[in-house]
């Protein structure tokens, strides 16, 4: 299987606290991509980095990709209680631009 | 609404109905992705169109599952004589450039229960 692995799986942190989420693919890559999605609704796009680089931000949402390790996290600076949803990573691999997610991080940030 | 919209929100089937899912893509938008989501997993690929062409449906179970995406009207995704199984949130989302490797925008999805 080419699907990434998240860990952790579930993260509890309390408002204005960071959260880092990771994110490891088995597979080369044309760009990873982080996606939020809130419960019941669909996924929202959060930021994509490509094979050669290496950070972006983009607000409070810094991205890290090591292609050596095949792996990447998401952090999260002074979160909010707003932020509580399930964050996924997904990569990108074909020449189509199928996405292959994996499972998951569900992140509750207390007020 | 500039959005990806699907419809119905909600669809309820009893085994061996027919299942038709429809995904209208964000304006511009001439390339379609379905995704199946399971309960607490994440999305897994499907099947990927253009007008009126699929171009990847390695995701596809072999049986009972189709997709269209005619030159008019909405891409649909269709399942025939459902079982319970089947059951799970189905995801649409649109891209504007050729293969992709660019963000897509997701609907809200259907999701599908069946008794």
């Amino acid at each position: 299987s080419q699907q990434g692995e998240e860990d952790p799986q579930a993260l509890s942190i309390q408002e204005g606290e960071n959260a880092t989420m990771n994110c490891s693919y088995k597979t080369s890559i044309n760009n990873l991509q982080w996606y939020r999605q809130n419960s019941g609704r669909g996924l929202v796009h959060l930021i994509l980095i490509r094979s050669n680089e290496r950070e972006k931000h983009s607000g409070r949402l810094r991205v890290t990709l090591d292609t050596s390790k095949k792996s990447s996290s998401l952090l999260i600076t002074a979160s909010r209680a707003a932020d509580t949803a399930s964050y996924f990573c997904a990569t990108d691999w074909s020449n189509t631009g199928k996405l292959i997610f994996g499972q998951g991080t569900t992140l509750q940030v207390k007020p | 609404n500039a959005g990806v919209m699907q419809n119905p929100r909600h669809l309820v089937r009893r085994r061996g109905q027919e299942a038709r899912l429809r995904c209208s893509p964000m304006k511009g938008h001439s390339h379609v992705y379905w995704y199946r989501q399971l309960p607490e997993e994440g999305l897994k690929f499907m099947v990927y169109l253009q007008k009126e062409n699929i171009i990847d449906e390695s995701g596809m179970p072999k049986e009972r599952f189709s997709a269209e995406f005619p030159k008019e009207g909405p891409s649909i995704l269709r399942i025939q004589q459902v079982v319970r199984g089947d059951s799970a949130a189905y995801f649409c989302a649109s891209s504007p450039v050729d293969g992709g490797h660019q963000p897509q925008h997701f609907g809200d999805g259907t999701r599908l229960s069946i008794l």
